[in-house]
């Protein structure tokens, strides 16, 4: 069973940094694109980064690049995002998902994790 | 980027109801065109890919249509557990991009 778990959510100040987690967990992790994706209190949905299978190839919204990165680590099945100089706009919970086996769709998804930035 | 755009934003229905909702691109996204449902705390559930393929355990009574720049997600026969959130999104690009969804409510 596919199982994507992540972690690393609180509260950050305007300005500052805070890595997010993202457990895999029952397919072959660098088989696969991954995402994250997040939704603002009172929002939709936004896709934020994505990463191919090897982890060579990644991808931005315009809102996160230069401030966030996305990486894998295939000998712990970990996927993670790395935010800095967070701003208020980013206060979201933060979802990971896996990219499916013929397109950038998400089949399977975690249950998220919040992220508050504020003072 | 591709913008995508849903309509109607809320959607009243009852019990039984046959619904539409239509999500269209600002440009031809072939069929990379996959939906999601959304309740409030949980993880969104893929619905349909490549515009009208049945995700893994989506029950029949949810399809899609289109392709280019118009698409639509009909369900038949609304049951109560399908009252949630719907969005489309397109994979034509690496960089993805959402609609900003459509309510369905029951009314």
């Amino acid at each position: 069973e596919v199982q994507l778990v992540e972690s690393g959510g609180g509260l950050v100040q305007p300005g500052g940094s805070l890595r997010l987690s993202c457990a895999a967990s029952g397919f072959t992790f660098s088989g696969y694109w991954m995402t994250w994706v997040r939704q603002a209190p009172g929002k939709g949905l936004e896709w934020v980064a994505n990463i191919n299978q090897d982890g060579t190839e990644t991808y931005y919204v315009a809102s996160v690049k230069g401030r966030f990165t996305v990486s894998k680590d295939h000998t712990t099945n970990l996927l993670y995002l790395q935010m800095n100089s967070l701003r208020g706009e980013d206060t979201a919970v933060y979802y990971c998902a896996r990219g499916g086996p013929a397109g950038l769709y998400f089949d399977s998804w975690g249950q998220g994790v919040l992220l508050t930035v504020s003072s | 980027d591709i913008q995508m755009t849903q309509f109607p934003s809320t959607l009243s229905a009852s019990v039984g109801d046959r619904v539409n909702m239509t999500c269209r691109a600002s440009q031809s996204v072939s069929t990379w065109l996959a939906w999601y449902q959304h309740k409030p705390g949980k993880a969104p559930k893929l619905l349909i890919y490549a515009a009208s393929k049945l995700g893994g355990g989506v029950p029949s009574r949810f399809s899609g249509s289109g392709s280019g720049t118009e698409f639509t997600l009909t369900i038949d026969s609304l049951q109560s557990d399908d009252f949630a959130t719907y969005y489309c999104q397109q994979y034509d690009s690496y960089m993805c991009t959402f609609g900003q969804g459509t309510k369905l409510e029951i009314k």
